[in-house]
C-alpha cells in the first residue's frame, strides 16, 4: 500500500528558514498536500501541489516536488514562533474517493 | 461559517460501552471521511462516504460502523468500545474532483478505560 514518511522533529531559530521533508511511495499520486496542526486543534490546509508541477510558492511557503525521487519538501521562510506546530504531508491518488494518506507528522519547534 | 462540526469533543467510555460520534458539514460536500489520529502515526482512514446512503471501509475499519443517511451528516459508531480505540477522531469533507480542499473538523478526544 501507499506509504508517506517524514522525520519526526525539527528545530529552527526564529527568523531562519525551515525545511520539512517528506517521501512517498505511490507513483500514482496526483495531489500532495501540506497540513498544519496546532495543539488541540484540527488540521489546517497550508498548500498543495499537483503532481505535474515542480514548485509552488505561496507567500512564505515554497513547496518543491521531485517526482522522480518521490520527494516533497515544504520551506517556510522567516520562521516565526507562531509556526511551531506539527506539519503533515499527505497524498491522494487518482481514486474517485480522494482518500488521503498521511505521514506521521513533523513537530516543528521555533526557538527564540 | 460552521464548516465541519464534530460532537462530542471529549468523551470517556468504559470498555464495552457504545457511542456515536456525529459529524455535520454545511458546505453541501459529497464526500465525508472519518480518521483517527494516534501518536507518531499520523491520521488513518477508518471509513468514508462518497454520497448520501453510501459508505466504504478505509484502512482501519474494524470495531467501527458508519452511516450517511443525510448528505450533511456522517456518523461514526463504536458498538463495544475497547481501550485500543482511545484516540483523537477527525471528520473531514470535500467536494468531488481532484485538487479541491478537504476540510477537517476540530477533533473528538475519546478515552476508553
Amino acid at each position: 500500500g501507499e506509504d508517506v514518511e517524514q522525520s519526526l522533529f525539527l528545530s529552527v531559530r526564529e527568523g531562519d528558514s525551515s525545511v520539512i521533508n517528506c517521501t512517498y511511495t505511490d507513483s500514482s499520486s496526483t495531489y500532495l498536500y501540506w497540513y498544519k496542526q496546532e495543539p488541540g486543534a484540527g488540521l489546517q490546509l497550508l498548500t498543495y501541489i499537483f503532481s505535474n508541477m515542480d514548485m509552488k510558492q505561496d507567500q512564505r511557503l515554497t513547496v518543491l516536488l521531485n517526482k522522480k525521487d518521490k520527494h516533497l519538501s515544504l520551506r517556510i521562510a522567516d520562521t516565526q514562533t507562531g509556526d511551531s506546530a506539527i506539519y503533515f504531508c499527505a497524498e491522494t491518488d487518482k481514486g474517485s474517493a480522494r482518500q488521503l494518506t498521511f505521514g506521521s507528522g513533523t513537530q516543528l519547534t521555533v526557538l527564540p | 461559517n460552521a464548516g465541519v462540526t464534530q460532537t462530542p469533543k471529549f468523551r470517556v467510555l468504559k470498555t464495552g460501552q457504545s457511542m456515536t460520534l456525529l459529524c455535520a458539514q454545511d458546505m453541501n460536500h459529497e464526500y465525508m471521511y472519518w480518521y483517527r489520529q494516534d501518536p507518531g502515526m499520523g491520521l488513518r482512514l477508518i471509513h468514508y462516504s462518497v454520497g448520501e446512503g453510501t459508505t466504504a471501509k478505509g484502512e482501519v475499519p474494524d470495531g467501527y460502523n458508519v452511516s450517511r443517511l443525510k448528505k450533511q451528516n456522517f456518523l461514526l459508531g463504536l458498538e463495544s468500545a475497547a481501550p485500543s480505540q482511545t484516540s483523537v477522531y477527525f471528520c473531514a469533507s470535500s467536494v468531488s474532483g481532484q485538487g479541491n480542499t478537504i476540510y477537517f473538523g476540530e477533533g473528538s478526544w475519546l478515552t476508553v478505560v
